[in-house]
């Protein structure tokens, strides 16, 4: 099956600090990435489409500024969590898709402290 | 308005049984719908996709249903074991307004399996 890879699983960081996760789909190759987050008992949030050689699309309320991402090959989407604060401590997901369906990173916990 | 709903109480279940679980849907337009499993603190795994012009999907234990009429699919895990307890997370693709295809996710139904 399509593997979705996510770097780093876990990272904990001060406030003010910028943290970059990157997502690689190892076996396909992905025009089209997602980066979700999601809270403890809560659903998959969609942040952003990330379509490869193009800008993102962010979902409504999210900040562009503050999440960049960034789709430079096919096989490469990175999320960068700019000046972070503990309010964006959560549990980043990406996946990348293949034909209709979405693969999935093991996912990546922020923590700022 | 527009939602996707899945059981919300946790499922318990026998080990050998066979587990259902549900998502409905309303006022969507669906292209197809997903299941996915996903283990605390891990991303979802996919499991199965069933269209809107299929009625059943089957998958090794796995079967899925899909209901336009009702606006409902059923995922059923037949002699479930231990290791089958996860959260599991139904996504609808539908076309909006705009002619775009969106994805929409439920909560997840937490099932556990008793040996």
């Amino acid at each position: 099956g399509a593997v979705v890879s996510q770097h780093p699983s876990r990272v904990i960081c001060k406030s003010g600090t910028s943290v970059k996760i990157e997502c690689r789909s190892l076996d396909f190759q992905a025009t089209t990435m997602f980066w979700y987050r999601q809270f403890p008992k809560q659903s998959l949030m969609l942040m952003a489409t990330s379509n490869e050689g193009s800008k993102a699309t962010y979902e409504q309320g999210v900040e562009k500024d503050k999440f960049l991402i960034n789709h430079a090959s096919l096989t490469l989407s990175t999320l960068t969590v700019t000046s972070a604060h503990p309010e964006d401590s959560s549990f980043y997901i990406c996946s990348a898709r293949q034909l209709d369906t979405q693969y999935f990173g093991p996912g990546t916990r922020l923590t700022v402290l | 308005s527009q939602k996707i709903e899945q059981n919300s109480e946790a499922l318990n279940i026998q080990e050998g049984k066979t587990a259902t679980l549900t998502c409905n849907y309303t006022n969507y337009s669906p292209a197809y719908l997903q299941w996915y499993r996903q283990d605390p603190g891990r991303g979802p795994v996919f499991l199965l996709l069933i269209r809107e012009n299929e009625k059943e999907k089957r998958k090794e234990r796995l079967k899925v249903t899909f209901d336009t009429t009702l606006k409902q699919s059923l995922f059923h895990i037949t002699a479930s074991q231990p290791a089958d307890s996860a959260t599991y997370l139904c996504a609808l693709a539908y076309y909006n307004a705009g002619n775009n295809r969106k994805l929409i996710w439920g909560l997840g139904t937490s099932l556990a399996v008793n040996p």
